[in-house]
């Protein structure tokens, strides 16, 4: 009863350096999104997928990309990495956009850029 | 500008004691309220919906209430015990099927101890 999965749990990156974040749900839901979460700040959108084959920019995307590779997959990837982007990172899905559906959440996957 | 607040920041009480957590929101149109908890080092789980026409719902211990003419909402947290220890969070969404529709409020940190 996996849900929401992602990896990796944590990464040490230096500026400039690029990597992907992965997650992948097993509940056959049509959205899903990638936030990022600061100390003393709500979660924040980046980018999310309505439904397979579709991607929209959130509210922070600069310096980030995204693929939703098929129904299960949904990656964020970083570039060059910069200070900046030192976040907690979530990967949710729903269902559908439907609005009392609710948002389950990935463990999270802890970046650090130095 | 749609903004969820949410008071206190942190708060320490003692095993077995009660709790309220507070919420004011200014997101409109408004569609529900979702009260998360998320433990250290997890993402956040769902404890309880409230759309506009509900008052009060409860999830054993927790009791979430909803004021939609105020646009105020509060957990109480019955009996507390160590497990409640984590940060809860205030999640409104906005009457819209954009990806843009969770507003996240910044949560309040519980520490229960014995």
């Amino acid at each position: 009863n996996a849900g929401v999965t992602q990896t990796p749990k944590f990464q040490v990156l230096k500026t400039g350096q690029s990597m992907t974040l992965q997650c992948a749900q097993d509940m056959n839901h049509n959205s899903m999104y990638w936030y990022r979460q600061d100390p003393g700040m709500g979660l924040r959108l980046i980018y999310y997928s309505a439904s397979e084959g579709t991607t929209d920019k959130g509210e922070v995307p600069n310096g980030y990309n995204v693929s939703r590779l098929n129904k299960r997959e949904f990656s964020l990837r970083l570039e060059s990495a910069a200070p900046s982007q030192t976040s907690v990172y979530f990967c949710a899905s729903s269902a559908t956009r439907n609005m009392n559906t609710e948002a389950f959440f990935g463990q999270g996957t802890r970046l650090t850029v130095v | 500008k749609n903004q969820v607040e949410q008071s206190p920041q942190s708060l320490i009480i003692l095993e077995g004691k009660n709790c309220t957590l507070q919420c004011n929101y200014t997101v409109s149109p408004f569609s529900n309220l979702r009260w998360y908890k998320q433990d250290t080092g997890r993402g956040p789980v769902s404890l309880t919906i409230m759309t506009f026409s509900e008052n009060t719902k409860s999830n054993g211990r927790y009791t979430a209430t909803l004021d939609a003419d105020t646009k105020q909402s509060s957990l109480h947290i019955t009996a507390s015990q160590l497990s409640d220890s984590a940060s809860y969070i205030c999640v409104v969404r906005q009457n819209s099927n954009s990806g843009y529709a969770l507003n996240f409020g910044k949560g309040t940190s519980l520490l229960v101890t014995p």
